[in-house]
C-alpha cells in the first residue's frame, strides 16, 4: 500500500505570493490533518478533513486554508506569504481522525519565503 | 486549552547509555501517542498508549502512560545511534477527537 504523498517536496516563494500544498492520503484513509512544523515549536496543528469536511481548525489566521475532495486527496493554500510561514508542511491520514487510531505522516513539504 | 511539556528540549550521550524522556500536561488525555521523526521525514508512530498506568515495550523501548493520564515517559535502553531522531509525543484532548496536542520535541543523539 502506497504511503502518503505530499507534492511538491520543496518551494521557494517571495513574499506576498500565494501557495498551494497537495496530499494524497493511503488508500481508505478519510482523514487528513496539515501541521506547521518549524524548529523548536513542535507541530503547530492546521486543521483536519474528513469527507471533505473540515472538522477542526487549529489558531492561524485565515491566510490559512485547506480543502479535501471527494478522493480524499487534500489540499492546503496559504495567501500572501510572509516570511514567517517558512516551514515544514507535513500532512497526515488515518482511517478515522488523528487521535482515533495510527495517523500516517508524508516527507512534508519545505516552504520557503524570501 | 491543554498543553503538553516535554523534556529534555536536547539530549546527547554515548551509545549503550540508559535515558528518559518526558511528556507531562496538567490536564487528561484520553490517549498519548510517541512518534520519532528523521531529518527530511514525516514522525512515524512507535506507540500508542490508552490506559492509566499502561506499559508498553518496544524492543529497548519502555513507553508509561501515568496512572491518572496527564504525563507519559519513553525510556531507552542501551542506546544506539539508529535511536537518534527528534522524539514527539502527542495526547488526545478531552474536548475533540479530531486534533492532538503535542508536545514540542526531544532532539536525541546518540553518539557511537
Amino acid at each position: 500500500k502506497a504511503g502518503v504523498t505530499q507534492t511538491p517536496r520543496y518551494l521557494i516563494k517571495t513574499r506576498g505570493q500565494q501557495v498551494t500544498l497537495s496530499c494524497s492520503p493511503i488508500s481508505g484513509h478519510r482523514s487528513v490533518s496539515w501541521y506547521q512544523q518549524t524548529p523548536g515549536q513542535g507541530l503547530q496543528f492546521l486543521f483536519e478533513y474528513f469527507s471533505e469536511t473540515q472538522r477542526n481548525k487549529g489558531n492561524f489566521p485565515g491566510r490559512f486554508s485547506g480543502r479535501q475532495f471527494s478522493n480524499s486527496r487534500s489540499e492546503m493554500n496559504v495567501s500572501t506569504l510572509e516570511l514567517g510561514d517558512s516551514a515544514l508542511y507535513l500532512c497526515a491520514s488515518s482511517l478515522a481522525g488523528p487521535s482515533a487510531g495510527a495517523q500516517y505522516f508524508g516527507p512534508g513539504t519545505r516552504l520557503t519565503v524570501t | 486549552t491543554q498543553l503538553l511539556e516535554q523534556s529534555p528540549q536536547f539530549l546527547s550521550i554515548q551509545e549503550g547509555e540508559n535515558l528518559t524522556v518526558y511528556c507531562n500536561s496538567s490536564s487528561v488525555f484520553s490517549s498519548l501517542q510517541w512518534y520519532r521523526q528523521e531529518p527530511g521525514e514525516g514522525p512515524v508512530l512507535l506507540v500508542t498508549v490508552v490506559t492509566g498506568g499502561e506499559v508498553k515495550k518496544l524492543k529497548r523501548l519502555t513507553f508509561q502512560f501515568g496512572d491518572a493520564r496527564k504525563d507519559s515517559s519513553l525510556h531507552i535502553t542501551a542506546a544506539q545511534p539508529g535511536d537518534t531522531g527528534l522524539y514527539l509525543c502527542a495526547g488526545a484532548p478531552s474536548y475533540s477527537n479530531y486534533q492532538l496536542i503535542w508536545g514540542a520535541g526531544t532532539k536525541l543523539i546518540i553518539k557511537p
